[in-house]
């Protein structure tokens, strides 16, 4: 699987967007980009999923650039219960689709 | 909908005792569950692929016979930690995909805190 690279921590002012970045330079052509966050002392929750095309559920969107080699998460409109560590993981379905993590961001949403 | 719960939540045990913990799927069933481990301040790592009906897979540097694991039903995979040592307190989380939908994401369960004394 493709390695991420995400920066280590970010702040957002409550009610703005927060847009988290992924750098998956090396990604393959089958890998999906997947995003999750763990909340303290909680399991990883799903975000959303994206192989080509940009997509956007109830919590998130997520924009793929043409070239597949980063990403964006984005809360359109952060708030304190955000505050969360944010994984971007490339997977492919190949082994088995288990999920490796890297260190994530920890975004911070600050009144 | 999909739904995986861990049981217990928190537990307490003595060195040298054993300890079990189950991962359930509630609302689907799930032939390939997974498990992590995250130290504090760290990231998760995973540990090992449980496998309905055949014999998990471990990651490298796993220690197989300290960490036993059953994945004896398409909705129940259990980890056992034998023989616990101080350094095996940590927070272990379990997931799971449905069944035969590839393209859905892995579910993870709340975890289960564990410490020895």
């Amino acid at each position: 699987d493709a390695k991420t690279t995400q920066p280590t921590s970010m702040d957002c002012a409550e009610g703005r967007a927060a847009n988290l970045p992924c750098n998956h330079s090396t990604i393959s052509g089958n890998e999906y980009v997947y995003w999750y966050r763990q909340i303290h002392s909680q399991g990883p929750q799903y975000i959303i999923h994206g192989l080509k095309n940009n997509e956007t559920n109830e919590m998130a969107s997520l924009i793929i650039t043409e070239d597949r080699k980063s990403s964006t998460l984005i809360l359109p409109h952060a708030t304190l219960r955000d505050t969360a560590v944010y994984y971007c993981i490339a997977l492919t379905y190949n082994q088995g689709g288990k999920l490796i993590f890297g260190q994530g961001t920890e975004l911070s949403v600050k009144p | 909908g999909a739904v995986v719960s861990q049981h217990p939540s928190w537990v307490i045990c003595k060195s040298g005792t054993s300890v079990k913990i189950e991962c359930r799927s509630l609302d689907f069933q799930a032939t390939t569950m997974f498990w992590y481990r995250q130290f504090p301040k760290q990231s998760l790592m995973l540990m090992a692929t449980s496998n309905e009906g055949s014999k998990a897979t471990y990651e490298q540097g796993v220690e197989k016979d300290k960490f036993l694991i059953n994945h004896a039903s398409l909705t129940l995979s259990t980890l056992t930690v034998t023989s616990a040592h101080p350094e095996d307190s940590s927070f272990y989380i379990c997931s799971a995909r449905v069944e035969g939908n590839y393209n859905s994401p892995l579910h993870f369960g709340n975890g289960t805190r564990l410490t020895v004394t």
